[in-house]
């Protein structure tokens, strides 16, 4: 079975300082692999989603960065923070148009 | 640009009580739709997925029918429990790579 992994679980970064946030997904393979980021009082909004290695497209322009350097790793960075950035984490996979899998998800606060 | 609407934004029901949430999506060229919950805190599980070709889709006490050309979705929970308590979100796929438009969701309290 196929399982989705993202750590840190929390994190709490001052504004300005670097950001890496991983995402692993097991048991499957060249899965499309997506990074939603949800803030208060607001929806999910797809920030990036790849669909191969070295694959990325950006869906927002923002303060953020995507890489995928393996097949099943896809992470999330920024070079410097800001208060924005705040919010809930998810990484997800899908396999062509079928269901799309979440992980637990990170919570990030920057102050 | 694809919105998706899901009202209402919250509600509380008596356990026992069938629930309905709505779902309306702007455009019509999707290629699946798919129910999520969330609890508190957590990532999203997913409940149900219909492809476009599809009308509904039922898992357990669970349906969900599809109207596309309308851009509409209900979700169904028969005899709800207090467990059912959670955010249910909608999301549509956009197409290419199956990006998802997600609603702000119904937030759902089943009262024992």
């Amino acid at each position: 079975s196929q399982t989705i992994h993202q750590w840190p679980a929390t994190l709490v970064q001052p504004v300005g300082s670097p950001l890496s946030l991983e995402c692993t997904v097991e048991g499957t393979s060249n899965p499309n692999l997506y990074w939603y980021r949800q803030a208060a009082g607001r929806g999910l909004q797809l920030l990036f989603y790849s669909v191969g290695i070295g694959q990325i497209s950006s869906e927002v322009p923002q303060n953020l960065s995507a890489s995928r350097p393996q097949d099943r790793q896809f992470i999330l960075s920024s070079k410097k923070l800001l208060l924005s950035d705040s919010g809930f984490y998810l990484c997800a996979w899908t396999r062509d148009f079928y269901e799309q899998f979440f992980g637990p998800g990170t919570r990030l606060t920057v102050l | 640009k694809q919105e998706v609407t899901q009202i209402p934004a919250a509600l509380s029901v008596p356990e026992g009580e069938n629930l309905v949430l709505n779902c309306s999506f702007t455009d019509s060229a999707i290629y699946n739709l798919q129910w999520f919950r969330q609890d508190p805190g957590k990532g999203l599980t997913s409940l149900l997925l219909i492809q476009s070709s599809q009308r509904e889709q039922t898992s357990g006490r669970l349906n969900a029918s599809l109207d596309k050309s309308s851009g509409r979705s209900t979700l169904y929970i028969a005899a709800s429990q207090p467990g059912d308590s959670a955010t249910y979100l909608c999301a549509v796929s956009l197409g290419g790579n199956n990006r998802l438009a997600f609603g702000k969701g119904n937030q759902v309290v089943v009262i024992p």
